[in-house]
């Protein structure tokens, strides 16, 4: 079955850290990846995206996410995080044979001035 | 940017009666509207797939007579949770696609009580 992974459920950062987030999607042909963020009390909001071609991508807000196809994998990652970063994080993936996103289960962080 | 709206925001209501939630694009034509519903600390599960002037199509283990889904026009959906059962209580978000662009917006959420 078509699914996705995220590995961190909780995590916790003081500012100036780095931060990566892991995302794992299962094999279902041709995928497009998105990471979406929640910040407290307002709605999913796009980070970033891949379709095609630079497999690292560039998004919103310092954040970036490397497609690893070998690995069905696409990481979220932030050199250095601020405290209003914090929020929840979702990747999703919609197989192109589907008209569907599939989102994981999301990742809580937390970042502490 | 793009805005959906989406009403209300929380709602509580009696176990057996009805409640309809509304999905809005305020500024752009969807012909296609998701609805999604999210049990804390889980991932949003999508419920069905609203498609303008056409049946809903709904993901399997879905009630559709439970999950009633209207799309009559390019900017409004609505999901009614028909003879509401505490178990319906969750979080329902939907989403718009952009007729022009394919991007996808998402509404506020509403938190569903039912007691």
């Amino acid at each position: 079955a078509q699914s996705v992974s995220q590995h961190n459920h909780h995590v916790i950062l003081s500012e100036a850290a780095s931060l990566e987030l892991g995302c794992n999607y299962s094999y279902g042909g041709t995928v497009n990846l998105f990471w979406y963020v929640q910040y407290p009390g307002q709605h999913l909001q796009l980070l970033l995206k891949y379709f095609s071609g630079d497999p690292l991508v560039k998004g919103i807000k310092g954040f970036e996410a490397e497609f690893i196809k070998s690995k069905f994998s696409f990481n979220l990652r932030k050199p250095s995080v601020q405290w209003s970063d914090t929020a929840e994080y979702f990747c999703a993936v919609n197989y192109l044979n589907t008209d569907k996103l599939i989102f994981g289960t999301g990742t809580r962080l937390q970042v502490f001035p | 940017g793009a805005v959906v709206s989406q009403h209300p925001s929380w709602v509580i209501c009696k176990s057996g009666t009805s409640v309809k939630i509304e999905c809005r694009s305020l500024d752009f034509q969807a012909t296609t509207m998701f609805w999604y519903r999210q049990f804390p600390k889980q991932s949003l599960m999508l419920m069905a797939t609203s498609n303008e002037g056409s049946k809903a199509t709904y993901e399997q283990g879905v009630e559709k007579d439970k999950f009633l889904i209207n799309h009559a026009s390019l900017t409004l959906s609505t999901l009614t949770v028909t003879s509401a059962h505490p178990e319906d209580s969750s979080f329902y978000i939907c989403s718009a696609r952009d007729v022009t662009d394919e991007k996808l917006f998402f509404g506020s959420g509403t938190q569903l009580s039912v007691l």
